[in-house]
């Protein structure tokens, strides 16, 4: 199946420094990319839709200027965490659609965030 | 809005013992239906799904089948392994070629041999 890649897979930083995460799709092209957080013993919550070329839709309660998201190719998007604080810690996933739909949505192995 | 409420975790099993992990959903339209398994330290595959009613979605010995009428999406096993041990997300799209998908908590599995 479709390869999606995250990196890093650990980030850990300081309390006010920003941390950007990628996500690839190896061997497609995803004109569009999901990226979501996970909290712990929680559900994955949707942050944004990366649109390739556009700008993202953010979900209500997600504030755009700190987690800013890029997708400036049809294989990566990026997403900053701005700013970041200890609530910022988090597992944050990122997925994308191929482009034939199939209706299975692919994920990346998540990056893990701690912010001290 | 479109939600999904899974069976609270953690389960326990021993190897060889049967698999339920019971899910339902709230959408408007016609949903598709997905279990995504997450084993520890990867990122989440895609288990099986069911795009309409009736359907019956199964792999690696796992079933589920989209019951409109009582909008569930139960995932069974007849005998699992410890290999089988993760945590499990029931989700639904919003059907079509919209792929956000809505995602229950998540039920931590652990098998024993």
């Amino acid at each position: 199946g479709a390869v999606v890649s995250q990196h890093p897979s650990r980030v850990i930083c300081k309390s006010g420094t920003s941390v950007k995460i990628e996500c690839r799709s190896l061997d497609f092209q995803a004109t569009t990319m999901f990226w979501y957080r996970q909290f712990p013993k929680q559900s994955l919550m949707l942050m944004a839709t990366s649109n390739e070329g556009s700008k993202a839709t953010y979900e209500q309660g997600v504030e755009k200027d700190k987690f800013l998201i890029n997708h400036a190719s049809l294989t990566l998007s990026t997403l900053t965490v701005t700013s970041a604080h200890p609530e910022d810690s988090s597992f944050y996933i990122c997925s994308a659609n191929p482009p034939v739909d199939t209706g299975e949505l692919f994920f990346g192995e998540g990056s893990r965030l701690t912010v001290l | 809005g479109n939600s999904v409420t899974q069976m609270e975790g953690p389960v326990t099993l021993s190897e060889e013992a049967f698999l339920t992990i019971n899910c339902t959903y709230t959408a408007t339209g016609y949903p598709s239906l997905f279990w995504y398994v997450q084993y520890p330290g990867e990122g989440l595959q895609l288990l099986l799904k069911a795009t309409k009613a009736d359907d019956k979605g199964s792999n690696k010995g796992f079933e589920a089948t989209y019951r409109k009428e009582t909008t569930s999406f139960h995932l069974e096993k007849g005998s699992v392994q410890v290999s089988d041990s993760a945590v499990y997300f029931c989700a639904l799209s919003a059907g079509g070629s919209n792929y956000k998908l809505t995602f229950g908590k998540g039920t931590l599995l652990t098998v024993n041999p």
